[in-house]
């Protein structure tokens, strides 16, 4: 089983829907969590941070459940150049570091 | 202010042949790492270093990668002798020392092993 887990989609939605991810990790000594955003055949870029209390960035909302060991990323009112795919990454203790771990991606797709 | 760069941005070579790759950080990032990406994969970490420091390097792959931050500033990592398996998107990133897990990647360089 990965540690890091998504939907690979293609999620396939209309511009102005609002369309969520989730992401599930497997160890419980996940620190911090992170979305990414990478569009095809470039670099990620960090999209948000993940807050235990939740946080919003415009039309972008991002949830922690710890008990449930999942994120989620809300995306509302969506456009055209939303469409990428939405990496999920955790930080977790190892030893004396911490390792960054990426989830496979979810890609999404907005159609006019 | 300049992104991470790497270079190059695509390399083909052949088995047994070896290659080295580039990466300079955004000024004034002490963290620097390496991720690779192979095709159909999720990205993976390979190092993360601190200034000239390997803070950790748990996720090379074996003894033919070898990476090197002389003085700080750039990166380069070494694959030799490469191998067929060597072959996908190799990532650098580079964070501030206040803000170490939000990181700005480069556009990665293209490796094909042939």
């Amino acid at each position: 089983r990965k540690e890091v887990e998504q939907d690979p989609g293609p999620f396939n939605v209309p511009e102005g829907a609002t369309v969520a991810f989730n992401c599930t990790y497997s160890n419980s000594a996940s620190q911090s969590f992170f979305w990414y955003r990478q569009d095809c055949r470039k670099e990620p870029k960090l999209l948000m941070s993940v807050y235990s209390s939740g946080n919003e960035d415009g039309r972008f909302t991002a949830q922690l459940n710890r008990a449930s060991q999942y994120i989620s990323l809300l995306i509302r009112d969506s456009k055209l150049s939303d469409s990428a795919t939405y990496l999920c990454v955790v930080l977790k203790k190892h030893s004396s570091a911490s390792k960054i771990i990426f989830g496979s991606g979810t890609r999404l797709s907005i159609r006019p | 202010e300049a992104g991470v760069t790497q270079f190059p941005s695509h390399s083909v070579i052949e088995k047994g042949q070896t290659v080295t790759l580039r990466c300079d950080p955004i000024s004034g990032h002490d963290n620097l790492y390496w991720y690779r990406r192979v095709m159909g994969k999720e990205i993976k970490f390979l190092l993360h270093f601190v200034k000239e420091s390997k803070q950790d390097e748990s996720g090379m792959p074996n003894n033919r990668f070898l990476a090197e931050r002389t003085g700080g500033t750039y990166s380069t990592l070494k694959v030799q002798p490469a191998e067929l398996e060597d072959s996908g998107v190799y990532f650098c990133a580079s964070s501030h020392v206040r803000y170490v897990y939000e990181q700005y990647f480069g556009p990665g360089t293209r490796l094909t092993v042939t």
